[in-house]
């Protein structure tokens, strides 16, 4: 069965400086691999997705995830986080023939300081 | 534009009571989507309509009771529900089903339910 990895439930980090958010898949085969964003009581909005081709996807605000097969990895990244990032993000996949089902990774707090 | 609307954006209702939950979308998607979220955890599949036929029941309650009266519309309908049903329920929408590469799914904001 696949499953999505967040290994930090929180992530701390100062304005201006650049952001990591983990995550990990267990999928057989390259599957679809998605992030989403949650601010407070909101709906869950779509970030980027890596369907094929390019390892370095870019998506909506600036944010960017790699595609690592090796390392079964898909880390959203930002060069220089803002206040307004803070908020709650999914790591989500769909396996290769798996229809359109969304395994959700438990969700990572995102904390932006001044 | 990629907007789902859903209302109401807050319910609360008795044990007893039926009420129904609402989405609509109109950018075309013939795939729409029930999810259920607690507080601080990821949303969890109910149910999936794909060219208006329900194509995924997640095992859920019949408590739970979806139609989809036609492409941009979906409902809930909720009876008889328990206060471990109160939740966040998200809708969401894709281009299409099941195919052999999934497209989106674009999420509206939400009906915050409390079940006294």
């Amino acid at each position: 069965a696949q499953s999505v990895a967040q290994p930090e439930d929180q992530v701390n980090v100062a304005e201006g400086n650049p952001l990591t958010v983990k995550c990990t898949y267990s999928v057989s085969g390259n599957p679809y691999l998605f992030w989403y964003v949650q601010y407070p009581n909101r709906g869950l909005q779509f970030l980027l997705k890596y369907i094929t081709g390019d390892n370095l996807v870019k998506g909506s605000y600036g944010f960017e995830a790699e595609f690592n097969k090796s390392q079964t990895s898909f880390h959203l990244k930002k060069p220089s986080a803002l206040v307004s990032d803070s908020a709650l993000y999914f790591c989500a996949v769909i396996p290769r023939g798996g229809g359109n089902k969304l395994t959700f990774g438990t969700g990572t707090q995102l904390k932006v300081e001044l | 534009d990629t907007e789902v609307t859903q209302t109401p954006k807050h319910l609360v209702m008795g044990m007893t009571n039926k009420k129904s939950l609402k989405c609509e979308q109109h950018m075309g998607h013939r795939a729409m989507y029930w999810y259920k979220q607690k507080a601080k955890k990821p949303p969890e599949l109910m149910f999936v309509y794909s060219y208006e036929k329900l194509s995924i029941n997640e095992s859920v309650p019949s408590r739970f009771s979806p139609e989809c009266p036609n492409s941009s519309l979906l409902n809930l309908h909720l009876h008889a529900l328990q206060p471990e049903d109160s939740a966040l329920y998200l809708c969401a929408s894709s281009l299409a089903g099941p195919l052999l590469v999934p497209d989106t799914q674009y999420f509206g904001p939400g009906t915050r339910l409390t079940v006294l």
